[in-house]
């Protein structure tokens, strides 16, 4: 099956900072999201990109598919910021949302 | 607009009894449905998956199993809980193939 890696693995930030997660694949994909999860496990979906680039205030993801990698950018921190992010990404003709083991976030007061 | 149920939040249960978690998805029809467990150590591992009513697909061969008797229901079950089986379990929803994932928001189990 399709591989999935993000990195870093664990990130701390100061509040105010910017940051860039990172979401490699092992093979070409029909889509990809990017989730974050609070520190209370709700899964939120914050972007379906198979490709290109999208933006929604603070955070914007762009997907190069032929490279086979996404990546989350978070800029301006927020202490609500903080969580575990993760990538899923369907290989072609796959009913299955496979997921990467996360980037855990910790933004600082 | 939809919406995801999954119920309950959190479940104490000693070895060996029964199981049944149950999610409802309003707002739509025909989705595909997913089960997912999330252990500690954070990686997301997909269980069991459902295209349509009575049809389930099997990822990970273990102690568990699910159902979907209506159109909108999904229910992970278990005859016998062991200790391994604890953990986060989530559900969640997307519209069909190559479709935005939606979660429940999850049941922490314990098993003792």
């Amino acid at each position: 099956g399709i591989q999935v890696e993000q990195s870093p693995p664990d990130l701390i930030l100061q509040e105010g900072a910017n940051s860039t997660l990172r979401c490699n694949f092992s093979d070409s994909v029909n889509n990809l999201q990017w989730f974050h999860q609070n520190p209370w496990g709700q899964l939120i979906n914050l972007f379906y990109i198979p490709s290109g680039t999208k933006q929604n205030g603070r955070l914007s993801a762009t997907t190069v598919a032929t490279e086979r990698y996404s990546l989350l950018y978070i800029s301006s921190s927020q202490t609500t910021d903080s969580g575990v992010y993760f990538c899923a990404v369907e290989a072609g003709g796959s009913y299955i949302p496979t997921f990467g083991r996360g980037t855990s976030l910790i933004v600082h007061p | 607009s939809q919406t995801i149920h999954q119920w309950p939040a959190t479940l104490v249960q000693p070895v060996g009894s029964p199981l049944s978690l149950e999610c409802t998805v309003e707002g739509t029809s025909n989705p595909n449905l997913y089960w997912y467990r999330q252990a500690a150590g954070r990686g997301l591992q997909l269980l069991f998956y459902s295209v349509g009513i009575g049809q389930i697909s099997s990822e990970v061969p273990q102690n568990l199993s699910a159902s979907r008797p209506q159109d909108r229901q999904f229910i992970l079950s278990s005859k016998k809980l062991l200790l391994s089986d604890s953990g986060f379990y989530l559900c969640a929803w997307s519209e069909g193939v190559d479709e935005k994932l939606f979660f429940g928001s999850g049941t922490q189990l314990s098993v003792l």
